[in-house]
Protein backbone atom coordinates (compact mmCIF):
# COMPACT_ATOMS: atom_id res chain seq x y z
CA UNK A 1 0.00 0.00 0.00
CA UNK A 2 0.90 3.33 -0.54
CA UNK A 3 2.56 5.11 2.26
CA UNK A 4 4.49 8.32 3.67
CA UNK A 5 6.44 8.03 6.67
CA UNK A 6 8.30 11.08 8.38
CA UNK A 7 10.77 9.88 10.70
CA UNK A 8 10.51 12.74 12.96
CA UNK A 9 7.51 13.70 14.94
CA UNK A 10 9.33 16.97 16.34
CA UNK A 11 12.73 18.72 15.47
CA UNK A 12 14.45 21.44 17.06
CA UNK A 13 17.10 23.55 15.60
CA UNK A 14 18.70 26.92 16.17
CA UNK A 15 18.10 29.99 14.33
CA UNK A 16 20.10 30.28 11.41
CA UNK A 17 21.34 26.45 11.56
CA UNK A 18 20.78 24.55 8.60
CA UNK A 19 17.34 22.05 8.58
CA UNK A 20 16.76 18.79 6.69
CA UNK A 21 13.15 17.23 7.24
CA UNK A 22 13.15 13.74 5.95
CA UNK A 23 10.12 12.28 4.06
CA UNK A 24 10.48 8.28 3.20
CA UNK A 25 7.51 7.11 0.27
CA UNK A 26 6.17 3.46 -0.82
CA UNK A 27 4.54 4.06 -3.93
CA UNK A 28 4.86 1.83 -7.17
CA UNK A 29 5.04 4.35 -9.71
CA UNK A 30 6.23 7.06 -10.51
CA UNK A 31 5.88 9.79 -7.33
CA UNK A 32 4.09 12.65 -7.37
CA UNK A 33 5.79 14.39 -4.12
CA UNK A 34 4.38 17.29 -2.11
CA UNK A 35 5.45 19.33 0.85
CA UNK A 36 3.41 21.35 2.59
CA UNK A 37 3.54 24.15 5.77
CA UNK A 38 1.07 24.15 8.79
CA UNK A 39 1.88 27.49 10.43
CA UNK A 40 -0.70 27.85 14.04
CA UNK A 41 -4.26 27.97 13.51
CA UNK A 42 -3.29 27.98 9.78
CA UNK A 43 -4.24 26.10 6.50
CA UNK A 44 -1.82 24.06 4.44
CA UNK A 45 0.49 26.11 2.07
CA UNK A 46 2.52 24.24 -0.77
CA UNK A 47 6.24 24.62 -0.47
CA UNK A 48 7.14 22.72 -3.06
CA UNK A 49 6.67 19.97 -5.52
CA UNK A 50 7.84 17.57 -7.48
CA UNK A 51 6.59 15.86 -10.71
CA UNK A 52 9.30 14.89 -13.18
CA UNK A 53 12.49 16.71 -14.33
CA UNK A 54 15.07 17.87 -12.01
CA UNK A 55 15.40 16.10 -9.05
CA UNK A 56 16.27 19.44 -7.09
CA UNK A 57 13.55 21.48 -6.42
CA UNK A 58 13.07 24.85 -5.35
CA UNK A 59 10.25 25.99 -4.02
CA UNK A 60 8.75 28.95 -1.15
CA UNK A 61 10.45 30.54 1.60
CA UNK A 62 14.14 29.23 0.80
CA UNK A 63 13.40 25.48 1.12
CA UNK A 64 14.42 23.14 -1.49
CA UNK A 65 13.95 19.45 -1.75
CA UNK A 66 15.54 16.74 -3.31
CA UNK A 67 14.02 13.24 -4.85
CA UNK A 68 16.10 10.34 -4.43
CA UNK A 69 14.48 7.53 -6.33
CA UNK A 70 16.87 4.91 -5.17
CA UNK A 71 16.28 5.79 -1.39
CA UNK A 72 12.49 6.45 -1.58
CA UNK A 73 13.41 9.89 -0.05
CA UNK A 74 11.59 13.51 -0.70
CA UNK A 75 13.87 15.33 2.49
CA UNK A 76 13.35 19.12 2.64
CA UNK A 77 16.38 21.45 3.61
CA UNK A 78 17.01 25.00 4.48
CA UNK A 79 20.42 25.98 4.73
CA UNK A 80 19.64 29.00 7.79
CA UNK A 81 16.86 28.78 9.95
CA UNK A 82 14.48 31.67 10.60
CA UNK A 83 12.59 31.83 13.60
CA UNK A 84 8.74 32.60 11.24
CA UNK A 85 9.53 28.94 9.73
CA UNK A 86 8.14 27.28 13.27
CA UNK A 87 5.42 25.00 12.31
CA UNK A 88 4.61 21.73 11.07
CA UNK A 89 6.07 20.29 8.10
CA UNK A 90 4.09 17.37 6.13
CA UNK A 91 4.99 15.43 2.90
CA UNK A 92 2.47 14.02 0.49
CA UNK A 93 2.11 11.63 -2.31
CA UNK A 94 -0.38 11.55 -4.36
CA UNK A 95 -1.99 8.19 -5.40
CA UNK A 96 -3.86 8.79 -8.63
CA UNK A 97 -5.27 5.22 -8.77
CA UNK A 98 -7.32 6.76 -5.80
CA UNK A 99 -9.25 9.68 -6.98
CA UNK A 100 -6.17 12.03 -7.15
CA UNK A 101 -5.83 11.61 -3.33
CA UNK A 102 -2.99 13.14 -1.62
CA UNK A 103 -1.41 10.35 1.08
CA UNK A 104 -0.02 12.71 4.31
CA UNK A 105 3.44 11.57 6.36
CA UNK A 106 2.37 12.27 9.89
CA UNK A 107 4.10 15.51 10.47
CA UNK A 108 6.99 16.70 11.95
CA UNK A 109 6.75 19.75 14.48
CA UNK A 110 9.34 22.01 13.84
CA UNK A 111 11.03 24.23 16.37
CA UNK A 112 13.48 27.40 16.34
CA UNK A 113 15.75 28.39 19.52
CA UNK A 114 16.43 31.79 19.19
CA UNK B 1 -8.37 36.07 -5.12
CA UNK B 2 -8.39 32.56 -5.30
CA UNK B 3 -9.40 30.80 -2.11
CA UNK B 4 -11.37 27.40 -0.32
CA UNK B 5 -13.64 28.85 2.11
CA UNK B 6 -14.41 27.08 5.00
CA UNK B 7 -17.27 27.85 8.09
CA UNK B 8 -17.24 27.49 10.93
CA UNK B 9 -13.15 27.61 11.70
CA UNK B 10 -14.42 26.40 15.17
CA UNK B 11 -17.30 25.01 16.78
CA UNK B 12 -18.09 23.26 20.20
CA UNK B 13 -20.94 20.97 20.14
CA UNK B 14 -22.67 17.94 21.66
CA UNK B 15 -22.76 14.31 20.87
CA UNK B 16 -25.92 13.76 18.56
CA UNK B 17 -26.64 17.60 17.44
CA UNK B 18 -26.58 17.26 13.46
CA UNK B 19 -23.82 19.81 12.23
CA UNK B 20 -23.08 21.44 8.65
CA UNK B 21 -19.08 22.31 7.64
CA UNK B 22 -19.34 24.20 4.35
CA UNK B 23 -16.91 24.47 1.84
CA UNK B 24 -16.92 26.57 -1.20
CA UNK B 25 -14.13 27.43 -3.54
CA UNK B 26 -13.95 30.48 -6.36
CA UNK B 27 -11.59 28.89 -8.67
CA UNK B 28 -14.28 26.77 -11.00
CA UNK B 29 -12.61 23.14 -9.51
CA UNK B 30 -14.08 20.42 -10.42
CA UNK B 31 -12.08 17.88 -7.61
CA UNK B 32 -12.80 18.35 -3.45
CA UNK B 33 -12.41 16.85 -1.09
CA UNK B 34 -12.14 16.31 3.00
CA UNK B 35 -9.80 15.63 5.14
CA UNK B 36 -9.27 15.45 8.72
CA UNK B 37 -5.95 16.21 10.71
CA UNK B 38 -5.61 13.96 14.24
CA UNK B 39 -2.14 14.33 15.99
CA UNK B 40 0.45 11.30 14.70
CA UNK B 41 -1.74 10.70 11.82
CA UNK B 42 -0.97 13.73 9.77
CA UNK B 43 -4.39 13.89 7.43
CA UNK B 44 -6.40 11.08 6.34
CA UNK B 45 -9.25 11.79 3.48
CA UNK B 46 -12.78 11.28 4.42
CA UNK B 47 -14.51 12.10 1.11
CA UNK B 48 -13.49 13.53 -2.06
CA UNK B 49 -15.74 14.35 -5.54
CA UNK B 50 -14.26 14.33 -8.71
CA UNK B 51 -17.63 16.82 -10.05
CA UNK B 52 -20.94 17.54 -9.52
CA UNK B 53 -23.36 14.65 -8.32
CA UNK B 54 -19.93 12.69 -8.14
CA UNK B 55 -18.61 11.84 -5.00
CA UNK B 56 -16.69 8.49 -3.09
CA UNK B 57 -15.40 7.32 -0.17
CA UNK B 58 -11.63 8.23 1.35
CA UNK B 59 -10.16 6.39 3.74
CA UNK B 60 -12.41 7.30 6.88
CA UNK B 61 -16.40 7.82 5.51
CA UNK B 62 -17.83 6.51 8.84
CA UNK B 63 -20.24 8.70 10.57
CA UNK B 64 -19.70 11.41 7.37
CA UNK B 65 -21.69 12.29 4.51
CA UNK B 66 -21.10 15.00 1.98
CA UNK B 67 -23.20 16.70 -1.31
CA UNK B 68 -22.08 18.21 -4.20
CA UNK B 69 -25.23 20.25 -5.91
CA UNK B 70 -22.91 22.71 -7.35
CA UNK B 71 -19.59 22.87 -8.38
CA UNK B 72 -18.41 25.30 -5.98
CA UNK B 73 -19.59 24.35 -2.71
CA UNK B 74 -18.95 20.91 -0.80
CA UNK B 75 -20.48 20.43 2.62
CA UNK B 76 -19.08 17.82 5.01
CA UNK B 77 -22.13 16.39 7.15
CA UNK B 78 -22.28 14.97 10.78
CA UNK B 79 -25.25 13.72 11.51
CA UNK B 80 -24.52 12.35 14.65
CA UNK B 81 -21.26 13.83 15.93
CA UNK B 82 -19.58 11.49 18.26
CA UNK B 83 -16.55 12.36 20.41
CA UNK B 84 -14.42 10.44 18.08
CA UNK B 85 -15.04 13.15 15.38
CA UNK B 86 -13.06 15.96 17.75
CA UNK B 87 -10.62 16.58 15.08
CA UNK B 88 -9.25 19.54 12.50
CA UNK B 89 -10.89 19.35 9.07
CA UNK B 90 -9.88 20.43 5.99
CA UNK B 91 -11.49 20.88 2.74
CA UNK B 92 -9.07 20.92 -0.54
CA UNK B 93 -10.03 21.73 -4.61
CA UNK B 94 -8.06 21.47 -7.55
CA UNK B 95 -8.99 22.10 -11.35
CA UNK B 96 -9.23 18.13 -11.76
CA UNK B 97 -8.76 15.16 -10.15
CA UNK B 98 -4.99 15.10 -11.22
CA UNK B 99 -2.99 17.25 -9.39
CA UNK B 100 -0.51 18.35 -11.88
CA UNK B 101 2.70 20.03 -11.78
CA UNK B 102 0.93 23.58 -12.02
CA UNK B 103 -2.02 23.14 -10.44
CA UNK B 104 -1.57 21.26 -7.26
CA UNK B 105 -4.65 21.31 -4.51
CA UNK B 106 -6.18 24.01 -2.37
CA UNK B 107 -6.24 23.85 1.06
CA UNK B 108 -9.36 25.86 3.04
CA UNK B 109 -7.69 27.08 6.70
CA UNK B 110 -9.22 24.20 8.06
CA UNK B 111 -12.38 23.64 10.70
CA UNK B 112 -11.82 22.85 14.73
CA UNK B 113 -14.37 20.64 15.53
CA UNK B 114 -14.80 19.75 19.70
CA UNK B 115 -17.74 16.96 20.37
CA UNK B 116 -18.59 16.41 24.07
Amino acid sequence: AQSVTQPDIHITVSEGASLELRCNYSYGATPYLFWYVQSPGQGLQLLLKYFSGDTLVQGIKGFEAEFKRSQSSFNLRKPSVHWSDAAEYFCAVVNYNQGGKLIFGQGTELSVKP
Amino acid sequence: EAQVTQNPRYLITVTGKKLTVTCSQNMNHEYMSWYRQDPGLGLRQIYYSMNVEVTDKGDVPEGYKVSRKEKRNFPLILESPSPNQTSLYFCASSPSRFPSSNQPQHFGDGTRLSIL
